[in-house]
């Protein structure tokens, strides 16, 4: 089983600041198939970005991906107020998905 | 636009078998090359991947929940559905649905049902 570890646990911003997410994993990745997702209470997750860099449909060009391997950052480039929430890293590269534990985006 | 919707008992009593389903609009389930996934999410609490299973059959299962999990797939129907036996309190969990944005793959879900929450108390 590939264990994703999430850093930091919770993260406290001001709107309009860069937000830097760490997701990194117990083994290499493979094909880079990484995902984000955005979660707000009571909602089902909203998916960011897949392949690790790619995002998905609608969503703003602020958020963006990167990394390969073991190590991977999703990276807000500047805060909306809308933003924060609980942000979570999935691996999908093996026959077993698993999800990191999230990391919760706070206002400050 | 394809949506998803689970639906199933919302009280299950322990040692009993939750039963859920998933029904898929806008789109056939058998149509393309897609696996179609559960995943849960206990109260307050992060997410849990469960299985999947392609419009063949063919199923992937998380480990731990693997002896307790039957995934299947109702193509007539459009529906995909999940049982899992012998549950406890720590089954309790708003649970999933959601298909992958790129065929082939597990995981990278994305659209999601709105989930229903399950609750496992006698």
């Amino acid at each position: 089983e590939i264990v994703l570890t999430q850093s930091p646990g919770t993260l406290s911003l001001s709107p309009g600041e860069r937000a830097t997410l760490s997701c990194r994993a117990s083994q290499s990745v493979s094909s880079s198939y990484l995902a984000w997702y955005q979660q707000k209470p009571g909602q089902a997750p909203r998916l960011l970005i897949y392949g690790a860099s790619s995002r998905a449909t609608g969503i703003p060009d602020r958020f963006s991906g990167s990394g390969s391997g073991t190590d991977f950052t999703l990276t807000i480039s500047r805060l909306e107020p809308e933003d924060f929430a609980v942000y979570y890293c999935q691996q999908y590269g093996s026959s077993q998905d698993t999800f990191g534990q999230g990391t919760k985006l706070e206002i400050k | 636009q394809l949506q998803l919707q689970e639906s199933g008992p919302g009280l299950v009593k322990p040692s009993e078998t939750l039963s859920l389903t998933c029904t898929v609009s806008g789109g056939s389930i058998s149509s393309s090359s897609y696996y179609w996934g559960w995943i849960r999410q206990p109260p307050g609490k992060g997410l849990e991947w469960i299985g999947s299973i392609y419009y063949s059959g063919s199923t992937y299962y998380n480990p731990s929940l693997k002896s307790r999990v039957t995934i299947s797939v109702d193509t007539s129907k459009n529906q995909f559905s999940l049982k899992l036996s012998s549950v406890t309190a720590a089954d309790t969990a708003v649970y999933y649905c959601a298909r992958p944005v790129i065929t082939m793959t597990l995981g990278g879900f994305d659209p999601w049902g709105q989930g229903t929450l399950v609750t496992v108390s006698s």
